[in-house]
């Protein structure tokens, strides 16, 4: 049990475009999803915190008109990279958890690569 | 923030026990150490987790402190596929370096 997905597993896009990425749990329902940014050979870093039907709450720094994120139901959270520049080329990993417990369940990560 | 603090690396002989320390001296007391592990290009994986007394489960033990301030995950066989980087975090806590694992054969 507690199996997250997330989809795409890699992207390629073009300098300007915007990107989508889904994290679904699939078999427990996700009072709350987090998204994480991870550079190579880094730790995670947190991007925001979303609780389904609120507003994600962001971390100091992180532009939440950049990255955009919607969490419309138990099971899925979506991550919008709008304009990707070079830079926002990363891993992004999604957890979830839910049912009054702390414990967070990954998704498998999205590498992003902006040409 | 909540914070923990782990060794960079730990070193391990295949099918020996290996201890994984974790300190968190800023813990509240309703705080649950939540342990996962990583590998290369995937998302972390849940390990384990405990409130104040030990735990156990088909991957590892969690032995807490009595004053809950530090706690050490424990392999107790390590195997070529337990090397990993190992996080222990709070809640609302942010991720920290991790323990990178190395099992030599």
């Amino acid at each position: 049990g507690a199996v997250v997905s997330q989809h795409p597993s890699w992207v390629i896009c073009k300098s300007g475009t915007s990107v989508k990425i889904e994290c679904r749990s699939l078999d427990f329902q996700a009072t709350t999803m987090f998204w994480y940014r991870q550079f190579p050979k880094q730790s995670l870093m947190l991007m925001a915190t979303s609780n389904e039907g609120s507003k994600a709450t962001y971390e100091q720094g992180v532009e939440k008109d950049k990255f955009l994120i919607n969490h419309a139901s138990l099971t899925l959270s979506t991550l919008t990279v709008t304009s990707a520049h070079p830079e926002d080329s990363s891993f992004y990993i999604c957890s979830a958890s839910g049912g009054g417990t702390d414990t967070q369940y990954f998704g498998p990560g999205t590498r992003l690569t902006v040409l | 923030d909540a914070k923990t603090t782990q060794p960079n690396s730990m070193e391990s002989n295949e099918e020996e026990p290996v201890h994984l320390p974790c300190n968190h001296s800023t813990i509240s007391g309703t705080d649950y150490i939540h342990w996962y592990r990583q590998l290369p290009s995937q998302g972390p994986e849940y390990v384990i987790h405990g409130l104040t007394s030990n735990v156990n489960n088909r991957m590892a033990s969690l032995a807490i402190a009595e004053d809950r301030k530090s706690s050490t995950l424990i392999l107790h066989r390590a195997t070529l596929r337990d090397a990993a980087v190992y996080y222990c975090i709070l809640p609302r806590g942010r991720f920290g370096a991790g323990t990178r694992l190395t099992v030599k054969p």
